[in-house]
């Protein structure tokens, strides 16, 4: 099984909500990744977690917030964002190759 | 940082014709692999291959490490190989590096 789940698959949220992303995987792998796709870009690298420690962080703003609470799971909690923070949320895990979930649409009012 | 290019940026095919994309990194890789992303934003894992050739099926993909450069090949193009195509590469670590990729159309 090489599948990443994601949710919610839709989301919208206003500038002062608390809301949070949810990823699992079940394949053993031992890293797990955050990105942030705009239209018409390439995937960009957040955050990262090895061993379910924070490994990569790259210099993303305070409102997104990180958390591995096991193995398996991985979550994006968002506060105070922004509209522009409006974006395809993509969680990947990898092995030896990286797999990505089908991504959360983010939509800041 | 590494820089990785890929050509075209933009690619119409009339169905059944074949095509090549290209990869260009700047620096030594551990890990490429190649992506599509279909129009629901999933992204699809095609090929992993720091080095060497694979196929699978109408698709095929060689690295040339030494060169630093990968090639993806579509042969005998579908409408639903239209999409976006990406490679992504690392050179150790878990820092991995997207090009801009390759948007396909192909024509029924």
């Amino acid at each position: 099984d090489t599948e990443v789940t994601q949710t919610p698959k839709h989301l919208v949220m206003g500038m002062t909500n608390k809301k949070s992303l949810k990823c699992e995987q079940h394949m053993g792998h031992r890293a797990m990744y955050w990105y942030k796709q705009k239209a018409k870009k390439p995937p960009e690298l957040m955050f990262v977690y090895s061993y379910e420690k924070l490994s990569i962080n790259e210099s993303v703003p305070s409102r997104f917030s990180p958390e591995c609470p096991n193995s398996s799971l991985l979550n994006l909690h968002l506060h105070a964002l922004q509209p522009e923070d409006s974006a395809l949320y993509l969680c990947a895990s990898r092995g030896v190759e990286q797999f990505f979930g089908p991504g959360t649409r983010l939509t800041v009012l | 940082g590494i820089q990785v290019e890929q050509s075209p940026p933009d690619l119409i095919l009339q169905e059944g014709a074949n095509s090549t994309l290209r990869c260009n990194f700047s620096d030594s890789v551990n890990n490429l692999q190649w992506f599509h992303q279909n129009p629901w934003g999933q992204l699809i894992n095609l090929f992993y291959i720091p080095s060497g050739t694979k196929q699978n099926g109408r698709l095929s993909a060689t690295t040339v490490a030494t060169e630093r450069y990968s090639l993806l090949y579509i042969s005998s193009s579908q409408t639903t190989d239209s999409g976006v195509y990406f490679c992504a590469v690392d050179t150790g670590g878990f820092k991995t590096i997207f090009g801009a990729g390759t948007r396909l159309f192909v024509k029924a």
